[in-house]
């Protein structure tokens, strides 16, 4: 069974450009949400999304926002890139009832220069 | 400015002793705990989790022990081996709803043959 998948892996951007990165959760798994990681603040949570609906949102700006299609599959974008937004991405997918266990992608690396 | 990165406790172990990795949870009405093995550039792996209606669990050469009274969590690991070296974070699930993680800020556990 696949794991969760994310792309890219790593990318390189330019202040002030935006970024969309992709997940595709475990098969069967209808939930999924994004963290934020960095050496300076650790894993934050960006927010998860549910049957198409974003069910919760982390204290983030609204540069960074998020979607869900019907086949679960979901990408977040950040807006007007800065650098403090260099980071490691990850996606987490689980089933549908609070309580199931998270699996978390290998996340895509993002350099802002 | 410059930003700070978070100061990892960590913990050095000689391969084939136990270690005992502790977490400190901030929300008492958290009710259900994972923790998790980053490995450098990797996501971060599921190890295990425990429910609040439980004090402990135990998998593979790992166990997982929950005090709700002092709002602590431990991550036994037996018999260590050279692989178990990584960053170990526990999160706690708080909130309704949505499955949105509270992570801690991480051990490093070295393993010295």
């Amino acid at each position: 069974k696949a794991g969760v998948t994310q792309t890219p892996r790593y990318l390189i951007k330019t202040r002030g450009q935006q970024v969309t990165l992709s997940c595709s959760p475990i098969s069967g798994h209808r939930s999924v949400s994004w963290y934020q990681q960095t050496p300076g603040q650790g894993l934050q949570f960006l927010f998860e999304y549910f049957s198409e609906t974003q069910r919760n949102k982390g204290n983030f700006p609204g540069r960074f926002s998020g979607r869900q299609f019907s086949n679960s599959r979901s990408e977040m974008n950040v807006s007007t890139l800065e650098l403090g937004d260099s980071a490691l991405y990850l996606c987490a997918s689980s089933l549908s009832v609070r309580g199931n266990t998270i699996y978390f992608g290998e996340g895509s690396w993002l350099t802002v220069v | 400015g410059e930003s700070v990165g978070l100061h990892l406790p960590t913990l050095s172990v000689q391969e084939g002793d136990n270690s005992i990795i502790n977490c400190a949870y901030s929300n008492s009405a958290s009710d259900y705990f994972i923790w998790y093995k980053q490995e450098s550039g990797k996501g971060p792996q599921f190890i295990i989790d425990i429910r609040s209606n439980m004090d402990k669990r135990q998998g593979q050469r790992v166990t997982v022990l929950l005090n709700k009274t002092v709002k602590h969590l431990s991550l036994q690991i037996a018999a260590t081996q050279p692989g178990d070296s990584a960053v170990y974070f526990c999160a706690e699930m708080s909130g309704q709803g949505a499955q949105k993680l509270v992570f801690g800020q991480g051990t490093r556990l070295t393993i010295n043959p």
